[in-house]
């Protein structure tokens, strides 16, 4: 069974420039998950998809990220525009479902230096 | 607002020794609890994931233990090896809710 894809693995962009990171999750796998993890922190959930629909962005924020998940597979995940404290690796998971028992799976992540 | 707590932040230990990680939480309303483990540059590796109602969990040399109702969690391994020289996460899935809260993890070395 192919894990959670993300690219590029690597991305070092200037302030103020925009960037977008892609994740695509395991197959079958209804829920998405993106985490923000600043060097020595342990990761943020930034969003929860469930199918193509948004079920917690608290903590996304909105006016300079955005994400999406078109027909419930794919996502993409927008910074625009990159502020230096944006520097941070970005962790997509993916699980069956949303209900607690279901085990989250993490991609390789994508490591974005902002400069 | 629930908070999860990893001491020590870094530990180095000679290879072949047993060791202990810890990890709290403040919140006891808890789903679950899940360790893991993070390589430079990679993803996170699930380790051991407890459910509330379970006391603990085995694999291979690891085994994690959850006393729920005074908010702590430790990962014990046996007979460290350089190889587990990692980063390992706590994680907690609070009732209700469906996201994972991450501890800032320990930093763990096993020296040859």
């Amino acid at each position: 069974e192919a894990g959670v894809a993300q690219s590029p693995r690597y991305k070092i962009i200037e302030k103020r420039q925009s960037v977008a990171f892609w994740c695509n999750p395991i197959s079958g796998h209804a829920t998405l998950y993106w985490y923000q993890q600043i060097l020595g922190q342990g990761p943020k959930l930034l969003i929860q998809f469930q199918n193509n629909g948004v079920v917690d962005d608290s903590q996304l924020p909105k006016d300079r990220f955005s994400a999406e998940r078109l027909k419930g597979v794919d996502s993409t995940l927008k910074i625009q525009p990159a502020k230096l404290e944006d520097s941070a690796v970005y962790l997509c998971a993916s699980s069956l479902g949303g209900a607690g028992f279901y085990e989250q799976y993490f991609g390789p992540g994508t490591r974005l230096t902002v400069t | 607002k629930q908070e999860v707590t990893q001491i020590p932040a870094a530990l180095s230990v000679p290879e072949g020794e047993n060791l202990v990680l810890n990890c709290s939480f403040t919140d006891s309303a808890i789903y679950n609890l899940q360790w893991f483990r993070q390589d430079p540059g990679k993803g996170l590796t699930s380790l051991l994931l407890i459910q509330s109602s379970q006391r603990e969990q085995t694999s291979g040399r690891l085994n994690a233990s959850l006393d729920k109702s005074s908010g702590r969690s430790t990962l014990y391994i046996a007979a460290s090896q350089p190889g587990d020289s990692a980063t390992y996460l706590c994680a907690v899935k609070i009732q209700g809710a469906q996201k994972l809260v991450f501890g800032q993890g320990t930093r763990l070395t096993i020296n040859p």
